[in-house]
């Protein structure tokens, strides 16, 4: 089983308000995503960091932030919710392996809705 | 920006063998092929993954061809519960593929009773 969590895994808010979606993985792996997908779509790669105090965005525009102070942690955080932004985040993480390929694993999600 | 193309959707009974193929014509040397699964509101989980030839796990089997170009995810014997999106990619050790897990739309599998 993957050691990646997600909080909350459920989150309906009003617009406007600040929200932070947590994202921790207990398996020392460098890389770490997040990732937004609406319900049948694609995953659209929003942010992802190679490393503490490494972040970059990901190819699909987002007003969301994120930081990597610690290793295990990588939060997305909206500082103004709106209803635009209600969608399922999913945060993954990934090593690569002594044999040379890379095993990535995901989270359960976060389901955000804005009203 | 996906580099594999798969079908969008299949149908499949239970008690089939399920076989879903995808392209990756510019796979690079060092790249491995991963396939992962995802049920509706949940994060998509790691099925199999292989460099050439055949693997096989308790879950599935891939077949890759010498030249690498394409691959083949066959399950065998479906259930209703197999019924979900599967997601073929390109993971290795370079570092444009590392640091973007490109996702395209998946393969919709729907299995029927």
């Amino acid at each position: 089983e993957a050691d990646i969590y997600q909080t909350p895994r459920y989150l309906v808010i009003g617009t406007g308000k600040k929200i932070t979606l947590e994202c921790s993985q207990t398996m020392g792996h460098d890389k770490m995503y997040w990732y937004q997908q609406d319900p049948g779509m694609e995953l659209h790669l929003i942010h992802y960091s190679y490393g503490v105090n490494s972040t970059e965005k990901g190819d699909l525009s987002s007003e969301s932030t994120v930081s990597r102070i610690r290793t295990e942690h990588f939060p997305l955080t909206l500082e103004s919710a709106r209803p635009s932004h209600t969608s399922q985040y999913l945060c993954a993480s990934s090593a690569l392996k002594k044999q040379g390929n890379t095993e990535a694993f995901f989270g359960q999600g976060t389901r955000l809705t804005v009203v | 920006l996906a580099k594999t193309t798969q079908p969008i959707s299949m149908d499949s009974y239970e008690g089939q063998e399920v076989n879903i193929t995808c392209s990756h014509n510019n796979i690079a040397t060092n790249d491995y092929i991963t396939w992962y699964q995802q049920f509706p509101s949940q994060g998509p989980r790691f099925i199999i993954q292989g460099y050439k030839t055949k693997v096989t796990n308790e879950v599935a089997s891939l077949f890759i061809p010498a030249d690498r170009k394409s691959s083949t995810l066959s399950l065998p014997r479906v259930s209703l519960s197999d019924t979900a999106v599967y997601y073929c990619l390109e993971l290795g050790r370079g570092g444009s593929t590392l640091g973007r897990l490109y996702f395209g739309r998946g393969t919709q599998l729907t299995v029927w009773p």
